[in-house]
């Protein structure tokens, strides 16, 4: 498969704890974006990199969230401290960039805090 | 910021009948319009989409229409099948030049369910 991946697909974890997530996305796609949905909302936006660069973030993502690409390949969400309303999927999109505006969805992290 | 809605929340047709999804947007700068479908469980997925200097789009039998003046787009379904029984969600973003898109803000989404 050479779509977008992502790891875990599912998450349970208690409130407090850390969680990181792990995107990659397909090869030589040089953005790389973060989304989270809950249900019956459409996703949101949380943040993008442009190959390593973060360029933008939304307020969405309070200080407890942190994003990186640290090659600009892959990319890791972490969330610290979690709390109940985190519950969400968690989407990681890329697109190739210049040139192209489609943006390929992964199958998501879903998470759960309890 | 951009804001998007969409209507309806719900749309039930029968198999073979037409379905129509519109949504409205409120940044006169956004150029670039894509749909997607998200299956139950599964990723969102690109459907078809629109660039601002175009005002309507086929294929096959899922149509997309634009109007700019007054900032709404819609996706039409003929010939509705069980299969396309999903939720369409609709999107906004600026394209920058070079073609390279920014960031989506989505619509709430429909949930159709075409009965046999």
């Amino acid at each position: 498969d050479t779509g977008v991946s992502q790891d875990p697909r599912h998450k349970i974890t208690k409130r407090g704890q850390n969680v990181t997530f792990r995107c990659d996305p397909i090869s030589e796609h040089n953005r790389l974006y973060w989304y989270r949905q809950t249900l019956g909302q459409g996703p949101e936006f949380l943040t993008y990199f442009q190959n390593e660069a973060q360029l933008e973030k939304s307020r969405l993502l309070s200080d407890r969230f942190s994003a990186e690409r640290p090659k600009g390949s892959f990319s890791t969400l972490e969330i610290q401290r979690t709390e109940q309303g985190d519950s969400a999927m968690y989407l990681c999109a890329s697109s190739l960039g210049t040139g192209s505006t489609e943006q390929y969805f992964g199958p998501g992290t879903r998470l759960t805090v309890t | 910021g951009e804001n998007v809605e969409q209507h309806p929340s719900t749309l039930s047709v029968q198999e073979g009948d037409s379905a129509v999804i519109k949504c409205t947007y409120s940044d006169s700068a956004s150029n670039y319009f894509p749909w997607y479908k998200q299956e139950l469980g599964k990723r969102p997925q690109l459907i078809i989409d629109i660039r601002s200097n175009v005002g309507e789009k086929k294929d096959q039998r899922i149509a997309v229409t634009l109007n700019k003046t007054a900032k709404h787009f819609s996706l039409h379904i003929t010939e509705t099948q069980p299969e396309d029984s999903a939720v369409y969600f609709c999107a906004a973003s600026l394209s920058l030049s070079g073609g390279s898109n920014y960031k989506l803000t989505f619509g709430k989404g429909t949930l159709l369910t075409v009965n046999p």
